[in-house]
């Protein structure tokens, strides 16, 4: 079993669809919880990151963390065309190693 | 520019050569990490330096892989005798401390082994 579990996609919205974007994994000391997008050749760039359980909101983007459950969500409101990346989520225990799920190819139909 | 680079952008190289991949982190940056990413797959941990020092080498495949960072600056990730199953984007990140909050990503080098 992968440490960390994330559906491949790919995942095709309407514009403007509230987009929803999953994660479990197995190991109970990750603390750090991370969402990366990547850009077709390009490398991650870190969206959103929380410590712990709970949300967060950054703009249309919002961040939950349920650890009782092991699960991870991205929420994308209002989804735009340019939100059309693969967007990897990401966890940490110890602040130096992070393991990452195998990303979910997002696509955002005009 | 302030980011992280890497050359080659792109290597092919032939079954059993050594390629050598360059990362160049931002400016001051103390913390600087090795992952690879093969096709549809997420990012595999392969190496981290602290300052000039590898604390932890566990992701590295295998013995024909190796890195080293000389002057808390650029490192150089060395694959030997390569083989097709070594082909996959090697990205490289760097970060102000050990924080997973703060690693800033290059573009990768994309190797394809042929």
């Amino acid at each position: 079993q992968k440490e960390v579990e994330q559906d491949p996609g790919p995942l095709s919205v309407p514009e403007g669809a509230i987009v929803s974007l999953n994660c479990t994994y197995s190991n109970s000391a990750f603390q750090y919880f991370m969402w990366y997008r990547q850009y077709s050749r390009k490398g991650p760039e870190l969206l959103m990151y929380t410590y712990s359980s709970g949300n967060k909101e950054d703009g249309r983007f919002t961040a939950q963390v349920d650890k009782s459950s092991k699960y991870i969500s991205l929420f994308i409101r209002d989804s735009q065309p340019s939100d059309s990346a693969t967007y990897l989520c990401a966890m940490d225990s110890s602040a130096s190693k992070i393991i990452f799920g195998s990303g979910t190819r997002l696509s955002i139909r005009p | 520019g302030a980011g992280v680079s890497q050359s080659p952008s792109n290597k092919v190289t032939e079954k059993g050569k050594d390629v050598e991949l360059r990362c160049d982190p931002i400016s001051g940056h103390t913390a600087l990490y090795w992952y690879r990413q093969r096709l549809g797959q997420g990012l595999e941990f392969l190496i981290y330096f602290q300052g000039n020092s590898a604390p932890d080498k566990s992701g590295l495949p295998s013995d024909r892989f190796s890195a080293e960072r000389t002057g808390e600056s650029v490192s150089t990730l060395t694959i030997q005798r390569t083989q097709q199953e070594d082909s996959a984007v090697y990205l490289c990140a760097s970060s102000l401390g050990i924080r997973s909050d703060t690693q800033y990503f290059g573009p990768g080098t994309r190797l394809t082994v042929l």
